[in-house]
């Protein structure tokens, strides 16, 4: 089962200060995504990677950068957190040999004050 | 915007009972996964389906892909409390390649024991 985890799993912040959710797995896989999910408009995407330093945008990317400096690693970066940014982040890998199904973490609940 | 739309929204059911959930689109699909996500987890993958007119069986949950692949249906039968969560339906961005996933609002299930 592939490894993915996420940190925080819960986050308060104050609107305009800057942060940074993590998602870390342990199985070398190549496509990396973040998603938020919001009551009344489900998952949306916000970036993905296909690979070390390779990022694109997804529908809601205003307001959000990622990195991707190891393939373990793809981080999520608020610049400056409105209250709009509240909600819940799930970070998923996509699993060859399963249509690339996705493996999501178990989210982080971040809510901006 | 390929948009999935999924119903019914919300549906509250006694056990032992069956059910049907769909997901439909405008535009045919290359494949199609279905998710079921519990509270205070990411969505776990149940299925996919790839082929027009596909039926793939899950325990009590049948998956069925319209011959046309542009709608999918998900039936639950003898519904348990343990089948309660949010069912998600997801389409690839576009149909080449390892594009991310576009989910729909998804149905929230509960089976009430």
């Amino acid at each position: 089962d592939a490894g993915i985890t996420q940190s925080p799993r819960h986050k308060v912040t104050e609107t305009g200060t800057p942060v940074t959710l993590r998602c870390h797995q342990t199985e070398n896989h190549r496509y990396m995504y973040w998603y938020r999910q919001d009551p009344g408009h489900g998952l949306r995407l916000i970036h993905y990677s296909y690979g070390v330093k390779d990022t694109d945008k997804g529908e809601v990317s205003d307001g959000y950068s990622v990195s991707r400096s190891k393939t373990e690693d793809f981080l999520l970066t608020l610049e400056s957190a409105t209250s709009s940014q509240t909600s819940v982040y799930f970070c998923a890998i996509s699993v060859a040999g399963t249509e690339y199904g996705y493996t999501f973490g178990s989210g982080t609940r971040l809510t901006v004050v | 915007t390929q948009l999935l739309e999924q119903s019914p929204q919300f549906l509250s059911i006694q056990e032992g009972e069956n059910l049907t959930v769909y997901c439909n689109s405008s535009s045919v699909f290359s494949s199609l996964q279905w998710y079921r996500q519990e509270p205070g987890e990411g969505p776990v993958l149940l299925v996919t389906v790839v082929t027009g007119g596909e039926v793939k069986k899950l325990k009590r949950l049948t998956f069925q892909f319209g011959d046309a692949r542009k709608d999918s249906s998900l039936h639950i039968t003898a519904a348990q409390p343990g089948d309660t969560g949010l069912y998600l339906c997801a389409r690839r961005r576009s149909p080449s390649g390892n594009t991310p996933l576009v989910f729909g609002k998804g149905t929230r299930l509960s089976v009430i024991a």
